[in-house]
């Protein structure tokens, strides 16, 4: 089993529609978890990190659930420009900040 | 400061030639980190630095790789005898270690996209 595993897509999505990406761990011991976002040939650059609580910035809404292993993105009101690949990202061993990539999920946002 | 930066931004070399590409991170951040990433993949990681000591090398990190942080600032990484398998991005990214900063990710630079020809 992969340590961190995402559905590839794409998804494709209507431009004002919700969408929601899954993403799980297999190392329950996972200490840090985050979203990034990367747009084509660029570099990955953080969205948003993932607390135990759940939280929202602005139309993303990211959880984590330890007890199943997962972590989840949520977009709503989606843009045009959300159209990138999201990259799931668990720090697996405790102070190393080491992270452990997803292969990422591709979205695409259609007018 | 600019953020993390690497050079160069591409390289096409021809398989057995040696490459280095150069990182130079945020300056108040300890630790750096170097990924490599195919098409279609995610960052894998390859090696990390706490300051100048190297602290973690992947099996992804042949005998051919070896990267430096000679003076805990800028790292570089070479490749010996490149192989067409090397053809990637490598990226370089850095953070800060300490207080909160459990919640903080990393900064990635721009990125080499590596070509062996």
């Amino acid at each position: 089993r992969k340590e961190v595993e995402q559905d590839p897509g794409p998804f494709n999505v209507p431009e004002g529609a919700t969408v929601a990406f899954n993403c799980t761990y297999s190392n329950s011991a996972s200490q840090s978890f985050f979203w990034y976002r990367q747009d084509c040939r660029k570099e990955p650059k953080l969205l948003m990190s993932v607390y135990s609580s759940g939280n929202e910035d602005g139309r993303f809404t990211a959880q984590l659930n330890r007890a199943s292993q997962y972590i989840s993105l949520l977009i709503r009101d989606s843009k045009l420009s959300d159209s990138a690949t999201y990259l799931c990202v668990v720090n697996i061993e405790a102070g190393t900040y080491k992270y452990i990539f997803g292969t990422g999920t591709r979205l695409k946002v259609l007018a | 400061d600019t953020g993390v930066s690497q050079n160069p931004r591409h390289k096409i070399t021809k398989r057995g030639q040696n490459v280095t590409f150069r990182c130079d991170p945020i300056s108040e951040h300890n630790r750096l980190y170097w990924y490599r990433q195919t098409l279609g993949q995610g960052p894998e990681f390859l090696t990390y630095f706490q300051n100048e000591a190297q602290l973690e090398k992947s099996r992804l990190l042949s005998d051919r790789f070896s990267a430096e942080r000679p003076k805990g600032s800028f790292s570089t990484l070479e490749i010996q005898r490149t192989e067409q398998g090397d053809s990637a991005m490598y990226l370089c990214a850095s953070r800060r270690v300490g207080g909160q900063s459990h919640a903080y990710g990393y900064t990635f630079g721009s990125g080499t996209r590596l070509t062996v020809v």
